[in-house]
């Protein structure tokens, strides 16, 4: 089936530092998400990416969808305690009158301040 | 209300015995997901509903696991004789149209002893 892959699994940065993460995968999307997961809690959306070499920014945060509709990243500038978290790319396949998402495994990013 | 609700947020089940978890979608959302997430795993598809129709169980594991959404709002996930390999995170979201109104509750942690 359809993997999207990330790595590393954790990453650990200095608080103000900037942090880059990717996800590839195995097939075609034709949207890329970007989601946050804290403990405890369901995954919450940061940044849609609706076409090949589209960037985008939400505040700190910065997302591009590869041309190859195979790959993205994900961008945070001056990192804050409040950004640890688990991050998840997933690509989105249309089901019915919605869509379902495939998720990658996730990255752990924990920030010393 | 407010957001999705997921009850209950723990359960203990023994292997063998069945469950009931009930998912309460924001008002007004008429589609309904339920994701399978396993320890330091992103989540995993199971199952949509459109209103009460299910138009997509093709990430049910197996034929123990049964989703239920009788008049279009509350969904039940129902799992019998469970396996310790149910051991996860279930999380149900809903949307009233498209990714961006795709919320997620804060899921309900089953652990099969």
């Amino acid at each position: 089936g359809q993997q999207l892959n990330q790595s590393p699994q954790s990453m650990f940065i200095q608080e103000g530092e900037d942090v880059s993460m990717n996800c590839t995968s195995s097939s075609i999307f034709n949207t890329w998400l970007w989601y946050k997961q804290d403990p405890g809690e369901g995954p919450v959306l940061l940044i849609a990416l609706y076409k090949a070499g589209e960037l985008t920014s939400n505040g700190r945060l910065t997302a591009q969808f590869g041309i190859t509709r195979k790959d993205s990243f994900l961008n945070i500038s001056a990192s804050i305690p409040s950004d640890v978290g688990i991050y998840f790319c997933a690509g989105l396949t249309p089901t019915g009158a919605n869509s379902k998402l495939t998720f990658g495994k996730g990255i752990t990013l924990s920030v010393r301040p | 209300g407010a957001g999705v609700s997921q009850s209950p947020r723990y359960k203990v089940a023994k292997r063998g015995q069945d469950v009931a978890l009930r998912c309460d979608p924001i008002s007004g959302h008429v589609s309904l997901f339920w994701y399978q997430q396993a320890l330091g795993q992103g989540p995993e598809f199971l199952t949509y509903f459109q209103n009460e129709a299910q138009l997509d169980k093709s990430g049910l594991p197996s034929d123990r696991f049964f989703a239920e959404r009788p008049e279009g709002s509350v969904s039940t996930l129902k799992i019998q004789r469970t396996q310790q390999e149910d051991s996860a995170v279930y999380l149900c979201a809903s949307s009233l149209r498209g990714v961006y109104g795709y919320t997620f509750g804060s899921g309900t942690r089953l652990t099969v002893v």
